[in-house]
């Protein structure tokens, strides 16, 4: 049972351009929705996080947008640069007795060209 | 503390074989999570300690998965009577109770031929 739906499975944007990779999600327990960036060969790194209360959150080039209505959110990635090539992963979590469970998307594999 | 140590990095196994892992978690977390990560897809939840409590187990963990954190500190995954399907990234995180910033390793990749 996918919880949460991301989309696109692949992207290519150039140097300088945005990258957008959008989510959905169906279970309306969750209440904490983080964005991680893997590296080949590393594992998950959090990269920003937003919490359904907020409609916008902005971390240098990086940028979250939640519709909790439309329970979507988003993730804008300005002046998109090769170093940011990578897979990136949408998340929520649920509470349950102190397990903060995350429950990925499928993925998004992000490649910026020159 | 370097963060979330995993080893080994990889392992090959026969089909039949019994495999364990070790996960080092930052000192100072007393949470410790295991996810499977399949070619392709995102990180599925495991297992979570919190010390040395095993509180929640995925269906995903199959009779033949045990998972270990005696004393709180690291953690051990043994997988027995492996099978091609296990053939997997394994993953483990650690965070503080109350947080919600997860430290992932690097994980163990694991092909059973």
């Amino acid at each position: 049972q996918q919880q949460v739906k991301q989309s696109p499975q692949s992207l290519i944007v150039q140097k300088g351009g945005i990258s957008i990779i959008n989510c959905a999600y169906e279970n309306t327990a969750f209440d904490y929705f983080p964005w991680y960036q893997q590296f080949p060969g590393k594992g998950p790194a959090l990269l920003i996080a937003i919490r359904p209360d907020v409609s916008e959150k902005k971390e240098g080039r990086f940028t979250i947008s939640f519709n909790k209505s439309a329970k979507q959110f988003s993730l804008h990635i300005m002046d998109s640069q090769p170093g940011d090539s990578a897979t990136y992963f949408c998340a929520a979590v649920t509470s349950n007795f102190g397990n903060e469970k995350l429950t990925f998307g499928t993925g998004t594999r992000l490649t910026i060209i020159p | 503390d370097t963060g979330v140590s995993q080893d080994p990095r990889h392992k090959i196994t026969k089909r039949g074989q019994n495999v364990t892992f070790r996960c080092d978690p930052i000192s100072e977390h007393n949470r410790l999570y295991w996810y499977r990560q399949t070619l392709g897809q995102g990180p599925e939840f495991l297992t979570y300690f919190q010390n040395e409590a095993q509180l929640e187990k995925s269906r995903l963990l199959s009779d033949r998965f045990s998972a270990e954190r005696p004393k709180g500190s690291f953690s051990t995954l043994e997988i027995q009577r492996t099978e091609q399907g296990d053939s997997a990234m394994y993953l483990c995180a650690s965070s503080l109770s109350g947080g919600r910033s997860y430290t992932f390793g690097s994980g163990t990749r694991l092909t059973v031929v």
